[in-house]
């Protein structure tokens, strides 16, 4: 298995510019997020996915937009890059185990917004 | 105040020492995680725990749901032990959903050889 893969590792924008961000998983997980990571901060949830065509929003939505049209995919959009969401971007799919859910991250995707 | 603190923020040790990370969280859980993130991004889940003790080679996790606190220990700790450990916890009260993990800020580990 890949795990959970993510596209691009590295990317810079400029303000305004929009795009996407790509999370697959081949583990066939029904759950999916997107957190963020700043420095001096914990990992924040973004968006998640409890399963293909249900998502819902984590603690820092704004500016961000998901879909899950396949169990595999769960990709972000950003609609208009702001130097705020400069950012690194870790996916995550997890499954139930009966007692709890356990994690698998993608390797980040390292966003600059200029 | 955050709802997962982690101590300390950072950490250095000499090769071989026995090392422990703790967490507090101040929510109700249905399961506690420890992460460890590596330089360079990636992040790997070590230990799940809802009660007691785990032990995965030289890491130890327990936890004490009555004291809501959390404790990672690194025995005979190496240099390839060095990376930022991540407490995260999972809120009791959202019926299933995985959207509510709370993470602490992390803590950074140097071992010296």
């Amino acid at each position: 298995n890949a795990g959970v893969t993510q596209t691009p590792k590295f990317q810079v924008l400029k303000t305004g510019q929009s795009m996407t961000l790509q999370c697959a998983q081949d583990m066939n997980h029904e759950y999916m997020s997107w957190y963020r990571q700043d420095p001096g901060m914990g990992l924040r949830l973004i968006h998640y996915s409890v399963g293909a065509g249900i998502t819902d929003q984590g603690e820092v939505p704004n500016g961000y937009n998901v879909s899950r049209s396949t169990t595999e995919d769960f990709p972000l959009r950003l609609l208009s890059a702001a130097p705020s969401q400069t950012s690194v971007y870790f996916c995550a799919s997890s499954y139930s185990t009966g007692t709890g859910y356990e994690q698998y991250f993608g390797p980040g995707t390292r966003l600059t917004v200029t | 105040k955050n709802e997962v603190e982690q101590s300390p923020q950072n950490l250095t040790a000499q090769e071989g020492e026995f090392i422990t990370i703790n967490c507090s969280y101040s929510v109700g859980i249905s399961a506690l995680h420890w992460l460890q993130q590596h330089p360079g991004g990636g992040i790997v889940s070590l230990f799940m725990l809802s009660s007691g003790k785990k032990k995965h080679g030289r890491l130890i996790a327990t936890i004490n749901i009555q004291e809501k606190h959390s404790s990672l220990h690194i025995t005979a700790s190496h240099p390839r032990d060095s990376a930022v450990y991540i407490c995260a916890a999972r809120k009791r009260d959202y019926g299933g959903s995985q959207g509510n993990l709370i993470f602490g800020k992390g803590t950074k580990l140097s071992v010296k050889p």
